[in-house]
């Protein structure tokens, strides 16, 4: 049973540009949560998605930054015009079902370098 | 606002010995406790979680201890092995809301041998 996949696991982009980082949960869970961890810092939490949903946005940036998760296909976050302080690691998580014990599951991030 | 706050940045500990890692949380709606550990340039990995109606949980090597009164918990790992030498992060959530975890800043731990 394949984990969490994340896609890039390393990405550079140059101000201004476009970052999409994917995340494909694990094989039934339908619940996917964004993190983003600064150097030297704990893991913040950005958003959390269910197929189609966004259920908790409280932790994205109001500007620039998107999230989804489509019926088909990975969830991708977006980030537009991107600045160097969105150099980060940012994880996806997924769990089966919300409601119950919150175990997450991590991928192994994407490193989002900003030139 | 740190909700949730591991006050030592890193620990040393001699291999065989006992690790314990220390983690206080200010929020009185988190009910439900997790440690996570880390490699570099990995994503963080489940060890052992606690719900608040409990006290303790143990899971082979490693122990997690709460007072709630204190709003404090712990991490034992013993005996302490190289292979352990990661971050670890406390996590917490509250079942009501929000399925989000708010972690803290992580403890370095260095097992020497």
């Amino acid at each position: 049973n394949a984990g969490v996949m994340q896609n890039p696991r390393h990405l550079v982009r140059r101000r201004g540009q476009e970052a999409r980082l994917r995340c494909s949960p694990m094989k039934g869970h339908s619940h996917v949560y964004w993190y983003r961890q600064l150097p030297e810092e704990g893991l913040k939490f950005m958003v959390y998605l269910q197929k189609e949903n966004i259920i908790d946005e409280s932790g994205m940036p109001k500007e620039r930054f998107s999230a989804e998760f489509p019926k088909e296909g990975p969830s991708i976050l977006r980030i537009q015009q991107v600045v160097r302080g969105d150099s980060a690691a940012y994880f996806c998580a997924s769990s089966p079902v919300a409601g119950t014990l919150n175990e997450q599951f991590f991928g192994p991030g994407t490193r989002l370098t900003v030139l | 606002d740190q909700q949730v706050k591991q006050n030592s940045p890193s620990l040393s500990v001699q291999e065989g010995r006992i690790s314990i890692l220390n983690c206080d949380y200010t929020n009185s709606m988190f009910d439900y406790f997790l440690w996570y550990k880390k490699y570099p340039a990995e994503g963080p990995t489940f060890l052992i979680s606690i719900s608040s109606i409990k006290d303790k949980n143990e899971d082979g090597r490693f122990t997690v201890f709460l007072n709630k009164s204190a709003k404090h918990l712990s991490l034992h790992i013993v005996p302490s092995q190289p292979g352990d030498s990661a971050v670890y992060f406390c996590a917490a959530s509250a079942r009501q809301g929000a399925q989000k975890l708010v972690f803290g800043q992580g403890t370095r731990l260095t097992i020497n041998p």
